[in-house]
Formats: structure tokens, C-alpha cells, sequence
């Protein structure tokens, strides 16, 4: 079954630590993204790719990074410099093209820093 | 840009009574509309979404909106809801400027939707 896959469904750090979030998806999406959510606040863009080797910064990029180096792979990575990581991160893909933008969502991370 | 706006935090109701979510938009250009849903714990699965055409939407689980463009509202509506129908709901919109969009989604901050039997 094509879908989105998110790894670990639960992830603990340690403040001052690095951690990387895993999203692949096999629905031969050109498009992914990285939304963090917080109670009562919706969902936040992170960053966003839509190609390829190529990606750009959301609503609340800073303490963030990702790669795009495969289409099926966008990890995220949780760095240090983010001040509140505490949060549920979900991943999402979608076309790009002929009108079509529904966003597929993957089930989520939920990070705690101790 | 774009905002969302979800009137409702929270919405209690009973088994089998109707129920309305409301949202209202705001966007200097023309845009796609959508509704999903969140199970505790997961993530968020879409149930309708307008993009042109009928301005009255049917999506999944029984659930039906209306696009009104001079109120600038997307309603998410069900007749009759079920146990199963508690969840956090959200409603998203994207700008469509001259067909060029990279899909970003701009949210509502959610509506929870308990039903009680």
C-alpha cells in the first residue's frame, strides 16, 4: 500500500542533542513538508520541498534543518538551537502539479526533551 | 497570504444530533479549501475539500461542507454524528494565485469535536 511513514512514533532527548526524524513515502510525491503541531495552535510549516536537492524554510524554520536528497526521503533534524522542541512533528507529501494539492499526511513523531 | 480562522475550540454534542464546524478564511487571492480529521495520537486524514465547482462538498464519514465566497466561509456540516465521529478537526485553505501554488497549507487552529452518548 503506498502511504507515509514516520520513525520513531515517539522520540525522547536529552537538551543540547541533536535528533533527526525519518518521513518516506512511496507515493512518488515531488512535493513534501514538515509541519510541527502544538495544542490549540494548529499545524506550523517547518520547511518544504518540492524537489529534489532543493528546499525552503516555513513559518518556523529556525532551529530546524532537513534534507532532500532521494524523492522518496525528507528527514527532518531537531538541532540544539530550537529552543521548545517539545511538540508532535508530522510529515506530508503531495503533487504539485494539475491542480491537485491534497497533502497525505504520515502518523507523526511526538519528540519530548527531558 | 492567507489566514484560517476555526470559531470553536471545542464542541461538545450528543449521539445522533447534528452538528456544525465553522470556519472562516481570509485570502487576497482565490483558494482551495479543506477539512481533515485527527484521531488522538495520529495523523490527519482528509475528509473534503473544495477546489471549484459545486460550492456544496460531500466527503467522507457522512460529512458535507458549503463553500460561500461572500462570507467567506467553509462550514464543515453531519446530520446525525456518531461516537466515533470525536476527534480534533481541522480546516486548512491554499492560495491559488493564477494557478502557480506550491501548496502551502495554512491552518486553523482545530476544532475538538466530542460527541457523548
Amino acid at each position: 500500500d503506498g502511504g507515509i511513514t514516520q520513525s520513531p512514533k515517539y522520540l525522547f532527548r536529552k537538551e543540547g542533542q541533536n535528533v533527526t526524524l525519518s518521513c518516506e513515502q512511496n507515493l512518488n510525491h515531488d512535493a513534501m513538508y514538515w509541519y510541527r503541531q502544538d495544542p490549540g495552535q494548529g499545524l506550523r510549516l517547518i520547511y518544504y520541498s518540492q524537489i529534489v536537492n532543493d528546499f525552503q524554510k516555513g513559518d518556523i524554520a529556525e532551529g530546524y534543518s532537513v534534507s532532500r536528497e532521494k524523492k522518496e526521503s525528507f528527514p527532518l533534524t531537531v538541532t540544539s538551537a530550537q529552543k521548545n522542541p517539545t511538540a508532535f512533528y508530522l510529515c506530508a507529501s503531495s503533487t504539485i502539479s494539475g491542480g491537485r494539492h491534497e497533502q497525505f499526511f504520515g502518523p507523526g513523531t511526538r519528540l519530548t526533551v527531558l | 497570504a492567507q489566514s484560517v480562522t476555526q470559531l470553536d475550540s471545542q464542541v461538545p454534542v450528543f449521539e445522533e444530533a447534528p452538528v456544525e464546524l465553522r470556519c472562516n478564511y481570509s485570502s487576497s487571492v482565490s483558494v482551495y479549501l479543506f477539512w481533515y480529521v485527527q484521531y488522538p495520537n495520529q495523523g490527519l486524514q482528509l475528509l473534503l475539500k473544495y477546489l471549484s465547482g459545486s460550492t456544496l462538498v460531500k466527503g467522507i464519514n457522512g460529512f458535507e461542507a458549503e463553500f460561500n465566497k461572500s462570507q467567506t466561509s467553509f462550514h464543515l456540516r453531519k446530520p446525525s454524528v456518531h461516537i466515533s465521529d470525536t476527534a480534533e478537526y481541522f480546516c486548512a485553505v491554499i492560495g491559488n494565485a493564477g494557478g502557480t501554488s506550491y501548496g502551502k497549507l495554512t491552518f486553523g487552529q482545530g476544532t475538538i469535536l466530542t460527541v457523548h452518548p
